[in-house]
């Protein structure tokens, strides 16, 4: 089974703060997503990453940045947290077109609750 | 540009009932991919389902069944004999720009299923 984990399931930040969100993938999957969720407006996809120190932007990129250093890790950066950064932040993994000739299924972990103060 | 679209924001059902979450989606693209994921109170996305634009035959899955109708750019999802189990808010998904791995989601539909 495909195995998605995020550093955190609860974050109490407080306006200004630099906030970091960590997940990683035991799938060697080349594709990872962050997204964030909200009430009504379902789920934005704030970055993507194909590879590597690959990265692209999502729908809603401002305020955040990105790193991936290592296949398995996809860190989520909030520069300085703002109110309404307040959300749930979900990460995802998939395989990539490249290996696996077609679109395959995101693997979403458990997601973090940000509260941002 | 691609949309996905569940009009149906809450529904309750008692237990035994049938129930359709429907989606409908819209794209200029000759290929592409849908999918559903159910996120239970726990909040984890589960993958439900993916079919892709040239496979139109409807799927069952046990109580779970598929109904995609190119026709009338359309994704339902219909359970049956719905159980307690079952409530969760359930999303449909569509790929950006073809077959990327990239996805628009819709806004989900919170289904509640009484006992």
């Amino acid at each position: 089974d495909v195995k998605v984990t995020q550093s955190s399931r609860y974050l109490v930040k407080r306006t200004g703060e630099k906030v970091f969100l960590e997940c990683v993938q035991d799938m060697d999957h080349e594709n990872m997503f962050w997204y964030r969720q909200d009430p009504g407006l379902g789920l934005r996809l704030i970055y993507f990453s194909y590879d590597v120190k690959m990265k692209e932007k999502g729908d809603i990129p401002e305020g955040y940045s990105v790193s991936r250093e290592k296949k398995e890790r996809f860190s989520l950066i909030l520069e300085s947290a703002s109110t309404n950064q307040t959300s749930m932040y979900l990460c995802a993994s998939s395989l990539g077109l490249r290996t696996s000739g077609n679109v395959r299924a995101q693997y979403f972990g458990p997601g973090t609750r940000l509260l941002v103060l | 540009a691609q949309k996905v679209t569940q009009a149906q924001t809450e529904i309750s059902v008692v237990e035994k009932e049938d129930v359709t979450l429907d989606c409908v989606y819209e794209t200029r693209d000759t290929t592409y991919y849908l999918f559903w994921y159910k996120q239970p109170p726990s909040g984890e996305l589960v993958f439900l389902i993916r079919r892709n634009s040239f496979d139109e035959q409807n799927e069952i899955s046990g109580r779970y069944s598929w109904n995609f109708q190119k026709s009338t750019s359309s994704f339902n999802f219909t359970i049956t004999a719905s159980q307690v189990v079952d409530s969760a808010v359930y999303f449909c998904a569509l790929t950006r720009g073809g077959a990327t791995n990239k996805l628009i989601f819709g806004t989900g539909t919170l289904l509640a299923v009484q006992p």
